[in-house]
Formats: C-alpha cells, sequence, structure tokens
C-alpha cells in the first residue's frame, strides 16, 4: 500500500533559520505530493503541491521538489517566522481517490 | 463560499450512545472523506466516497459507518461510543483526479466518557 514517512518532530527553530522538514513516499503508479498545514484549532489547508516529478511548489516562501528518483518532497523554508509556527502534513494523492498522510510534523518558531 | 463545514464542533458522549457527525461541502466535489486526528497518529482515514452512493472503508471503519445519499452531504455514524473513538474527526473533500487539492472542513472535537 501507499505510506508517507515524515521528518519525527517536534521541531524548533529561532525566527530567521533555514527550515527544512524530510517527506519520503511510497506509491504505486504517478501521485501527487501535498504539504498542508495545520494552525491550531483548526483544519488542514494546502501549502503546496506537486504533480510530476521534478515540479516544483511554492507558496508563502515554502517550496519542495517533487524528486521522483528518491522518492522525496522535502519542504524548505529559508527564513522562518513566529508566524510559521504550526503542525505540517506531507500527503500523496492517487487517482484510486484516498490520500495519504505523514504523522506530521510541529514546528515552534520562537523569536 | 462556505467550503466544508461540519457540525458539532465539539461533542461529548456516554460510552454506548450514538450520534452522527455531519459534513456538507457547496463545491460540488465528487470525493468525500472522513479522518480522524489522534495526538502522534497524524490523520487516519476512516471512509471514504467517490461519488453519490458510493463509498468505501479507510484504515480504521470499525465503529463507524457513512452512507453518502447526496454528492453535498457525508455524514459519519457512531453506532455505539467507546472511549477509543475519542478524536479529533476531520471530514475533507476534493475534485476528481490525484492532483485536486483536499479540502477540510473546521473539524469535530469529540470526547467518549
Amino acid at each position: 500500500g501507499n505510506s508517507v514517512t515524515q521528518m519525527e518532530g517536534p521541531v524548533t527553530l529561532s525566527e530567521e533559520a533555514f527550515l527544512t522538514i524530510n517527506c519520503t513516499y511510497t506509491a504505486t503508479g504517478y501521485p501527487s505530493l501535498f504539504w498542508y498545514v495545520q494552525y491550531p484549532g483548526e483544519g488542514l489547508q494546502l501549502l503546496l503541491k506537486a504533480t510530476k516529478a521534478d515540479d516544483k511548489g511554492s507558496n508563502k516562501g515554502f517550496e519542495a521538489t517533487y524528486r521522483k528518483e528518491t522518492t522525496s518532497f522535502h519542504l524548505e523554508k529559508g527564513s522562518v517566522q513566529v508566524s510559521d509556527s504550526a503542525v505540517y502534513f506531507c500527503a500523496l494523492n492517487t487517482n484510486a481517490g484516498k490520500s495519504t498522510f505523514g504523522d506530521g510534523t510541529t514546528l515552534t518558531v520562537k523569536p | 463560499n462556505a467550503g466544508v463545514t461540519q457540525t458539532p464542533k465539539f461533542q461529548v458522549l456516554k460510552t454506548g450512545q450514538s450520534m452522527t457527525l455531519q459534513c456538507a461541502q457547496d463545491m460540488n466535489h465528487e470525493y468525500m472523506s472522513w479522518y480522524r486526528q489522534d495526538p502522534g497518529m497524524g490523520l487516519r482515514l476512516i471512509h471514504y466516497s467517490v461519488g453519490a452512493g458510493i463509498t468505501d472503508q479507510g484504515e480504521v471503519p470499525n465503529g463507524y459507518n457513512v452512507s453518502r445519499s447526496t454528492t453535498e452531504d457525508f455524514p459519519l455514524r457512531l453506532l455505539s461510543a467507546a472511549p477509543s473513538q475519542t478524536s479529533v474527526y476531520f471530514c475533507a473533500s476534493h475534485a476528481e483526479g490525484a492532483a485536486d487539492t483536499q479540502y477540510f472542513g473546521p473539524g469535530t472535537r469529540l470526547t467518549v466518557l
């Protein structure tokens, strides 16, 4: 079956530090890959996505590149802010209609 | 557009009680799903639907029932609540296709005593 493995958290960084959250996947076929963000007390919302190999998704300074050869979709941001504190989920979709999520990584950014 | 709505936001049940969590979307999405979120366990798929009249089991379906009589609504029924079902429940929808983003509701926080 499909699976997503995320870097374990929690992650604590100082403001303006560089962020990497690792994500690797196992899937049959050609999945689309996503990063979702969840702020306290809210549902998940899309951060960025990539639908085919070598695509780069980007949004709000976050980036992730779909690497088929390493089955990875690592999330990066060059300079984090306090407002980036949240839980981040890596996910994949296949045409079967089901999504598979990683366990989530909690990020805390301190001023 | 309201997007995905869920009711109630909070619910406390006693063991053995039954209830229905409501979910509705106004985006005409074919695909809808129910997840539960527990600390340290990410999101686990309970049931999903690829269209009206079609449902299927996810990873953790036991103790839950669903139906999809319309495109808009996808209620989740707890048949006989157990403390192990204490969790936060999220409903989500997306258009057909692997590339489509899932849209999540705000969640229902359920406590079973």
